[in-house]
Parts: structure tokens; C-alpha cells; sequence
């Protein structure tokens, strides 16, 4: 079964550092996002690609955050520099159209210390 | 978006059934409602998702009454296993625009 893949899985990082997290969408779906979940409360959306294109990115914090898929395919999340309210699970999920189906990938626990 | 609301927790015990009711009462003409499930250092999984009536599939029967202002999750003979957070989200075919809840805790004791 086709899965969404994100890695890593785990990642400690110090305060003010950069941190990167990777996600690979199943294989043909067009739209991409990525989430961030605090511990003990539901997955809340920062940004949402159409191919390589952002089309809602109204709940990233750009002055840290920012996330591309340049080829409309795998996509990458920054942080820069981290923040210790950053520890979350950082949630990659896809869908073959805007109005199918999403499916999650395992996500990357981040913990800021 | 349409605001739910759902039990924070619930428990049962192994083999019976468990209905998880969600509130949403503004909800849209258009909007769909969804339901996932979250195991613990995963992703959400989606159950199940319907607009009116009555959906079932194989893991799950989903009710919604006929003014949609709420919805029960129905879980046919739970095991340890189906021990996990379920979210009702109100809004879009696709969770990834709608809104996740804080989701309902349940937890099946043996």
C-alpha cells in the first residue's frame, strides 16, 4: 500500500537553530500539506500545495517557516531559526485532488531544547 | 469552517459497540463530515465520511440525523486495538481543509 513517507522521524534541535523536515507525497497526488500537532490537541494546517504551488499558507508563521515543493513533488518544511513553543509532531499529509481523500504520513516529533 | 464538538473521553470494554456523538451545529449546505482516527506518534487515518443518512464500511457506520446538526460514529465490537483519539471534522471532502477538534480519547479495557 502506497503510503506518504517523512523523515526524519525524530528530531532534537537547540534553540535558534535551523531544522528541516522532508515529506514524499504517494506517488500522483497533486496536493500536498503540512501540519503541526501539539501535544493533546488535533493537527492544525500551515500550508497546502497544489503541484508546486502554494494556495493557502495563511497559518505559517513566515517569519520562521517556510516550506517548498519545487518540483510539484517531495516537499521540505524550515524552521529558522527554532523556537522552544516549536515542539510538535510536524504532520505531512496528501491527496490526489483538492477534494479527495487525505492521507498521513507518520510525521517528525521535534523536540527544541 | 463549522465548529464541532465532541466528548473529550470515553471508555469501553472489549466487544462492545461505541457510538462517539459530534455536535456541529453550523454546519454548511455543502459541508461534508469526516471522521479519522490517531494512534499515538502516528498520523491521522481516515475512517469514514458521509453527508446525510447513514454510510457504513467496513470498519465503521456513520449516522447522521436529517437536520445534520450532529453525528455518531458507530464502532461495531471494539478491540484493545481500536484504542485511539477520533476526530469529527465538518467542512470539505478533503480533511485537509477542514478543521480537526481536540478530537475524543477512547479507551477499551479488556
Amino acid at each position: 500500500e502506497a503510503e506518504v513517507a517523512q523523515s526524519p522521524r525524530y528530531k532534537i534541535t537547540e534553540k535558534s537553530q535551523a531544522v528541516a523536515f522532508w515529506c514524499d507525497p504517494i506517488s500522483g497526488h497533486a496536493t500536498l500539506y503540512w501540519y503541526r500537532q501539539i501535544l493533546g490537541q488535533g493537527p492544525e494546517l500551515l500550508v497546502q500545495f497544489q503541484d508546486e504551488s502554494v494556495v493557502d499558507d495563511s497559518q505559517l508563521p513566515k517569519d520562521r517557516f517556510s516550506a517548498e515543493r519545487l518540483k510539484g513533488v517531495d516537499s521540505t518544511l524550515k524552521i529558522q531559526p527554532a523556537e522552544l513553543g516549536d515542539s510538535a509532531m510536524y504532520l505531512c499529509a496528501s491527496s490526489f485532488t483538492r477534494d479527495s481523500e487525505a492521507f498521513f504520513g507518520q510525521g517528525t516529533r521535534l523536540t527544541v531544547v | 469552517l463549522a465548529k464541532t464538538t465532541q466528548p473529550i473521553s470515553m471508555d469501553s470494554y472489549e466487544g462492545q459497540e461505541v457510538n462517539i456523538t459530534c455536535s456541529h451545529n453550523n454546519i454548511a449546505t455543502n459541508d461534508y463530515i469526516t471522521w479519522y482516527q490517531q494512534f499515538p506518534s502516528q498520523g491521522p487515518r481516515f475512517i469514514i465520511q458521509g453527508y446525510k443518512t447513514k454510510v457504513t464500511n467496513e470498519v465503521a457506520s456513520l449516522f447522521i440525523p436529517a437536520d445534520r446538526k450532529s453525528s455518531t460514529l458507530s464502532l461495531p465490537r471494539v478491540s484493545l486495538s481500536d484504542t485511539a483519539v477520533y476526530y469529527c471534522l465538518v467542512g470539505y471532502t478533503n480533511a485537509g481543509k477542514s478543521t480537526f477538534g481536540d478530537g475524543t480519547t477512547l479507551t477499551v479495557k479488556p
